[in-house]
């Protein structure tokens, strides 16, 4: 039973580019969250979705970011025309229902972007 | 808004000795839970042990535990007999009870073991 898989775990772009986050969940699970960590700090709540639906995006910046959950395939975090400051690890965490609490989140392994 | 504290950038523990991780937490809400997750070199989140605000027993997942103080908003995490595997990013996190997944994590605390 796989877990969590982002990829990729290295993301390399140059300022203006677009970068592009994959995020399986384990199988079963319909409930995904992305998190940005940037460097010396804890992780930040960006984006959290089910199936075709964004349920709370009030984390993710109003421009330049986005994300989806599609019925089929992984879900994707874009981000267009990528800055310096977008440099930071993003982890994808999933469960089986939406409370957290009692339905534990599994992490992925992150993906780490450095724009250049 | 919810804010959680760890004031201990660092920590260094002795191998199979006891080391205790500092976390304190702002909210005015009286439902919601408290997770620590470690962070190994790998990246890799790991939940490590959780707590509900509303039981007042102390949970406990072999040789870890918390030492929950509701009143004083305060949730550190005791880890007896540390092992040379227990070296890493420590996080105290944050959910709102009512919430439907968002954690709030603290800082971190960068916990080395010495053999």
């Amino acid at each position: 039973n796989a877990g969590v898989m982002q990829n990729p775990r290295h993301l390399v772009r140059r300022r203006g580019q677009e970068a592009r986050l994959r995020c399986s969940p384990m199988k079963g699970h319909s409930h995904v969250y992305w998190y940005r960590q940037l460097p010396e700090e804890g992780l930040k709540f960006m984006v959290y979705l089910q199936k075709e639906n964004i349920i709370d995006e009030s984390g993710m910046p109003k421009e330049r970011f986005s994300a989806e959950f599609p019925k089929e395939g992984p879900s994707i975090l874009r981000i267009q025309q990528v800055v310096r400051g977008d440099s930071a690890a993003y982890f994808c965490a999933s469960s089986l229902q939406g409370n957290i609490m009692n339905t534990e989140a599994f992490f992925g392994q992150g993906t780490r972007l450095t724009v250049v | 808004a919810q804010t959680v504290t760890q004031s201990q950038p660092e920590m260094s523990v002795q191998e199979a000795e006891t080391v205790t991780l500092s976390c304190t937490y702002d909210t005015s809400e009286s439902d919601y839970y408290l997770f620590w997750y470690k962070q190994p070199p790998s990246r890799q989140m790991i939940l490590v042990i959780r707590q509900e605000a509303y039981k007042q027993q102390n949970a406990t997942e072999n040789r870890f535990s918390v030492n929950f103080q509701k009143a004083a908003k305060s949730f550190s995490l005791k880890i007896s007999d540390s092992q040379l595997g227990d070296a890493a990013m420590y996080f105290c996190a944050y959910r709102s009870g009512g919430s439907q997944g968002n954690l709030i994590f603290g800082k971190g605390t960068k916990l080395s073991v010495k053999p």
